[in-house]
């Protein structure tokens, strides 16, 4: 099965900077990688997703990147606002079910 | 276009008891996955049905099972619960058009206190 690792634990930016969240997987066989936001008291938002085709994409503050050889994906949040601040997840898809969830990273946006 | 709904929110029992917890998809999702998320273990697939079959299956043990409606409302059950099930249970509705990957809507989850 897919195994996915997700660093930091937690990440504290000020309100401006840049945040990166980085994930590894574990199959090459995975075609697909979601990122969900998930606030307190609220099930996972997806935020961006990319797809093993694709090597970046963008959405307004929020790009993801793929890297297949090195089998790790990045999520990239420019200009971070205090709502922002929330836990983020990774995950990969191997089978088209089930999705593989990192352990979250915890994002604490300053003013 | 409502989201997905799950009902109750809020649920505690006591060791020993069964549950059950539901979840209404998108309009038109055909797909309903369910996962569990407690603070050690993250959030850890459940099961995942489309047009009331189950197709896949997490490791998890026979006490928790569930099934999906024709109109594609699913339920999950969790029998004689034990301390360690307490947690936040999480429904995702996809559309599931047949392609390699499918984008999973999730719901705000039910969260489950076994005393």
């Amino acid at each position: 099965g897919e195994n996915v690792e997700q660093h930091p634990s937690t990440l504290s930016v000020q309100e401006g900077d840049s945040a990166v969240i980085k994930c590894t997987y574990s199959d090459s066989a995975s075609n697909y990688f979601p990122w969900y936001k998930q606030e307190l008291g609220k099930g996972p938002q997806l935020i961006i997703d990319i797809r093993s085709n694709v090597g970046e994409k963008k959405d307004q503050r929020i790009a993801v990147t793929l890297n297949k050889t090195a089998k790790h994906f990045s999520l990239h949040i420019t200009e971070t606002q205090p709502e922002d601040s929330a836990v983020y997840f990774c995950a990969g898809i191997y089978s088209g079910y089930e999705l593989n969830f990192g352990k979250g990273t915890s994002l604490l946006v300053t003013p | 276009k409502a989201g997905v709904t799950q009902t109750p929110r809020y649920l505690i029992k006591t060791r020993g008891q069964q549950v059950t917890l539901s979840c209404s998809p998108i309009s038109g999702h055909r797909s309903v996955s369910w996962y569990q998320q407690t603070p050690g273990q993250g959030l850890q697939f459940l099961f995942e049905y489309f047009s009331e079959t189950q197709r896949n299956k997490g490791n998890f043990p026979g006490r928790f099972s569930g099934r999906q409606f024709s109109n594609s409302r699913s339920e999950m059950n969790v029998s004689t619960l034990e301390l360690g099930d307490s947690a936040l249970y999480l429904c995702a509705s996809s559309l599931d058009t047949g392609g390699s990957y499918n984008e999973q809507f999730f719901g705000p989850g039910t969260r489950l206190t076994v005393l």
